[in-house]
């Protein structure tokens, strides 16, 4: 069975990084891209980046640029999301979900999200 | 604002048939597949549709999806009341550098 599982809640102050974990079971995990994406309370689904497992190879949405980070651990079928210069704005559930495609939204599997707080 | 343009909400009673579009534009849905996805309440979202208008094994075949050039649409038939959720379209965006976008979501409310 396919299961992505995430890390916890975390409560950041302003300024702070977040990061998160995402750890595979049930497939190869170096088969399927992972992407990123967040959910604003009472939002809508904004995409924040992929990663392709097997080298590592990065891209990013525009509007995170230089602030997200997403790396992946093989030995460990994990995958991780770092958010720096965390503003209250960043306040939203973070997905990971796993991608048959580099660059069609084709999202099959879901982890449970992890909800970041920040807050002063 | 969502690159991709969809009504806040819509309604419908039990059989009846429902459609949620999905606007969007030359970059994106005119040149790119189309997802879309189902968000039940303090729930991930689930693929409900890949490539315009195939389904996932175990989504029923009362959901359908359609795509002409740059809109496309999600068909609901035999509306049932645990089709009440949100509902997201998807597709990559080829401006910029690359980038997916989604629609705003539409609040299907089973009456």
């Amino acid at each position: 069975e396919v299961q992505l599982t995430q890390s916890g809640a975390e409560v950041k102050k302003p300024g702070a990084s977040v990061k998160i974990s995402c750890k595979v079971s049930g497939y190869s995990f170096s088969d399927y891209y992972m992407y990123w994406v967040r959910q604003a309370p009472g939002r809508g689904l904004e995409w924040m980046g992929l990663l392709d497992p097997k080298d590592g190879e990065t891209t990013y949405a525009e509007k995170f640029q230089g602030r997200v980070t997403i790396t992946a651990d093989t030995s460990t079928d994990t995958t991780y999301m770092e958010l720096s210069s965390l503003r209250s704005e960043d306040t939203a559930i973070y997905y990971c979900a796993r991608n048959h495609d580099y660059q069609n939204p084709h999202l099959d599997y879901w982890g449970q999200g992890t909800l970041v707080t920040v807050s002063s | 604002q969502s690159v991709l343009t969809q009504p806040p909400s819509t309604s419908g009673t039990p059989g009846q048939r429902v459609t949620i579009s999905c606007s969007g534009s030359s970059s994106n849905i005119g040149s790119n597949y189309v997802y879309w996805y189902q968000q039940l309440p303090g729930a991930a979202p689930k693929l409900l549709i890949y490539t315009n208008n195939e389904r996932p094994s175990g989504v029923p075949d009362r959901f359908s999806g359609s795509k002409s050039g740059t809109s496309a649409s999600l068909a609901i038939s035999g509306l049932r009341s645990e089709d009440e959720a949100i509902y997201y379209c998807a597709a990559w965006d080829d401006s910029l550098s690359g980038h997916v976008v989604f629609g705003g979501g539409t609040k299907l409310t089973v009456l």
